[in-house]
């Protein structure tokens, strides 16, 4: 299978807390990204990070990628309410067919 | 920039009929992918087009079909509907493959 799978499924944290989400893959990929989404709404893109980066940080977001262990994990530190979301990876996997293939998503809940 | 537009945002329809979703872009974005979402399946890819040609599929029947204009919308077509066909049906434009998506808000099929 070509799609990252998240860890866990679920989480539930209270507010300032830091959440971690890991993504594991099997394939060499092009790039992965982290997306957002809430109940029953669109997608939004978090962070993008190539094959060939290490760590990347945006606002309060941090992604980690770990080729040598086709792994990913994306830290929220600080957690809010307005984090309570779906949070998936979606990774570009390297030849073969070029598409963006999701994984079934981490469903984080933070509690005021 | 205008984001990504998907209408309608509802639809109810009957077994048999058939259905066409449609998706405008951001502007300047000539890539525009085509995702069905349900819960027990997840995300799932159903093709991309590129400058008004399909350029990947992914694993759906021949009911599902799709076409882009040359400003770059897009519409998905659904042809002799199924129970199962009832999803979240999300579009995402980008720049050009491997690039960041940006999603619209979805359209809600509701196969009764």
């Amino acid at each position: 299978s070509q799609q990252g799978e998240e860890d866990p499924q679920a989480l539930s944290i209270q507010e300032g807390e830091n959440a971690t989400m890991n993504c594991s893959y099997k394939t060499s990929i092009n790039n992965l990204q982290w997306y957002r989404q809430n109940s029953g709404r669109g997608l939004v893109h978090l962070i993008l990070i190539r094959s060939n980066e290490r760590e990347k940080h945006s606002g309060r977001l941090r992604v980690t990628l770990d080729t040598s262990k086709k792994s990913s994990s994306l830290l929220i530190t600080a957690s809010r309410a307005a984090d309570t979301a779906s949070y998936f990876c979606g990774l570009f996997p390297q030849g073969g067919s070029e598409k963006l293939v999701f994984g079934k998503g981490t469903k984080l809940t933070v509690n005021p | 920039k205008a984001g990504v537009t998907q209408t309608p945002r509802y639809l109810i329809k009957t077994r048999g009929q058939q259905v066409t979703l449609s998706c405008s872009p951001i502007s300047g974005h000539r890539s525009v992918s085509w995702y069905q979402q349900t819960p027990g399946q997840g995300l799932q890819f159903l093709f991309e087009y590129f400058s008004e040609t399909q350029r990947n599929k992914g694993n759906f029947p021949g009911r599902f079909s799709g076409r882009q204009f040359s400003n770059s919308r897009s519409e998905m077509n659904v042809s002799t509907l199924e129970l199962g066909d009832s999803a979240l049906y999300l579009c995402a434009s980008s720049y050009d493959k491997y690039n960041e998506q940006f999603f619209g808000p979805g359209t809600r099929l509701t196969v009764l």
